[in-house]
């Protein structure tokens, strides 16, 4: 079975401050993916990054930076110099390619609020 | 905007009663997926359907159930709503069923049992 663990419920800082947002995640497949996504107050989910179980390369995209390691089964998420827009619950998700149901695997969230 | 629409936005209902979620993909988009986002399940799969057919079912009730038209739109029907099925229902799309097609979600129906 599929599972992903966020361990920071809620993150509160100051603007223009960095965040790191952690997700660790287990299976047993070798071919997996790993995703974001952003879910701001007005609710809908937004998807920000998908990376495969092959590509370990770092990705930066404006602000926003992803860390995968495969050795410590970790996704983790920078956002640079927070702004009060990133307000937000994040969600960490896994899709494996095996089995019948290649269903998302969703963390618990965490709950980032940025301070002006 | 995600190009995924779902109606209605708002639903308050009674229990016992049985409401209709709908969803319109994004234009091309043939594969449709139904979450349950509750407080204490948190964000849970409930089904997919591939082009009209179901293709994988989550932790999805037996009071549940959802199907996908010729036009590929979807519609998620629950029946013999209970307290404990409030939650925000939302749809997602992709452009096939594959594990790494990204899913893109819809607004999501607040859905209120009381």
């Amino acid at each position: 079975a599929q599972k992903v663990t966020q361990a920071q419920t809620e993150i509160s800082v100051v603007e223009k401050e960095d965040v790191t947002l952690d997700c660790v995640y287990e299976t047993r497949d070798t071919t997996y993916y790993l995703f974001w996504y952003k879910q701001p107050p007005s609710g809908e989910l937004v998807f920000l990054i998908r990376r495969n179980s092959f590509d370990e390369q770092n990705e930066i995209s404006g602000r926003y930076s992803w860390n995968f390691q495969k050795s410590t089964s970790s996704f983790n998420f920078t956002i640079t110099a927070s702004q009060v827009v990133d307000s937000a619950v994040y969600f960490c998700a896994l899709r494996v390619e095996s089995g019948s149901a290649r269903q998302l695997t969703f963390g618990s969230g965490t709950q980032l609020t940025v301070l002006p | 905007d995600s190009g995924v629409t779902q109606t209605p936005k708002h639903l308050i209902t009674a229990t016992g009663q049985r409401v209709t979620l709908r969803c319109s993909p994004r234009s091309g988009d043939l594969s449709v997926y139904w979450y349950q986002q509750s407080l204490d399940q948190g964000l849970q799969f409930l089904i997919q359907y591939y082009n009209g057919e179901e293709r994988a079912k989550g932790n999805i009730l037996e009071r549940f159930s959802a199907q996908q038209f010729p036009d590929l739109h979807s519609e998620l029907n629950l029946s013999s709503l209970e307290l404990g099925d409030s939650a925000l229902y939302f749809c997602a799309s992709s452009a096939s069923g594959q594990t790494y097609n990204e899913q893109f979600f819809g607004p999501g129906t607040r859905l209120t049992v009381l």
